[in-house]
């Protein structure tokens, strides 16, 4: 069964930094692509970032591009989202899923952010 | 960047009928292979995100056949055929032909009536 568990998530004073996680399994994670995708309460999705299946590639959205580094670690099956300088408005859940126009699907459950002071 | 502008915003439905969802883009999702990487999301209350619908019109593994995806250039549409109690939710089309950004819809909340 594919599947993805972020972690890593949790309330984080604004300008403090948080490292999320997510573990893959299920399916061949070296050969995707990932993304991570954030939802902030209430509200609509908004992607954050990608990388390539080797890591050769990576791009960002314009609201976390040199805050946040997307990595990954393919003998360990997992991703990873450094996110520093957090912002209020960067409160969010956090999910890590798969390329969006492969055949195979899958997303996590979610880590939520809470940058609050 | 694309913007991806989905109607209605809410879509009160009766159970057993049929809905839709349009998707318009700002600019073409043609990719030069003649792809369209346009793609349709499920958001149940409380769940994660689910994929529907990939590249258009290819349904996911396990996503029932009353879901079906058309269109072209820059308009899309997701219908349901006959709406169940498990169909409320959130959809949203997303694009990754014209990124980075990849963009998605507002979305469109399906209740029943």
């Amino acid at each position: 069964e594919v599947q993805l568990v972020e972690s890593g998530g949790g309330l984080v004073q604004p300008g403090g930094s948080l490292r999320l996680s997510c573990a893959a399994s299920g399916f061949s994670f070296s050969t995707y692509s990932m993304n991570w995708v954030r939802q902030p309460p209430g509200k609509g999705l908004e992607w954050v970032s990608f990388i390539s299946s080797s890591s050769g590639t990576k791009h960002y959205a314009d609201s976390v591009k040199g805050r946040f580094t997307i990595s990954r670690d393919n003998a360990k099956n997992s991703l990873y989202l450094q996110m520093n300088s957090l912002r209020d408005e960067d409160t969010a859940v956090y999910y890590c899923a798969t390329a969006f126009s492969v055949p195979e699907s899958a997303w996590g459950l979610g880590t939520l952010v809470t940058v609050s002071s | 960047d694309v913007v991806m502008t989905q109607s209605p915003l809410s879509l009160p439905v009766t159970l057993g009928q049929p809905a839709s969802i349009s998707c318009r883009s700002s600019q073409s999702l043609v990719n030069s292979d003649g792809s369209t990487n346009l793609n349709w999301f499920q958001q149940r209350p409380g769940q994660s995100p689910r994929r529907l619908i990939y590249k258009v019109s290819n349904r996911d593994s396990g996503v029932p056949d009353r879901f079906s995806g058309s269109g072209s250039g820059t308009d899309f549409t997701l219908k349901i055929s006959r709406v169940e109690a498990e169909d409320v939710g959130v959809y949203y089309c997303v694009q990754s032909t014209q990124w980075p950004p990849v963009t998605f819809g507002g979305g469109t909340k399906v209740e029943i009536k």
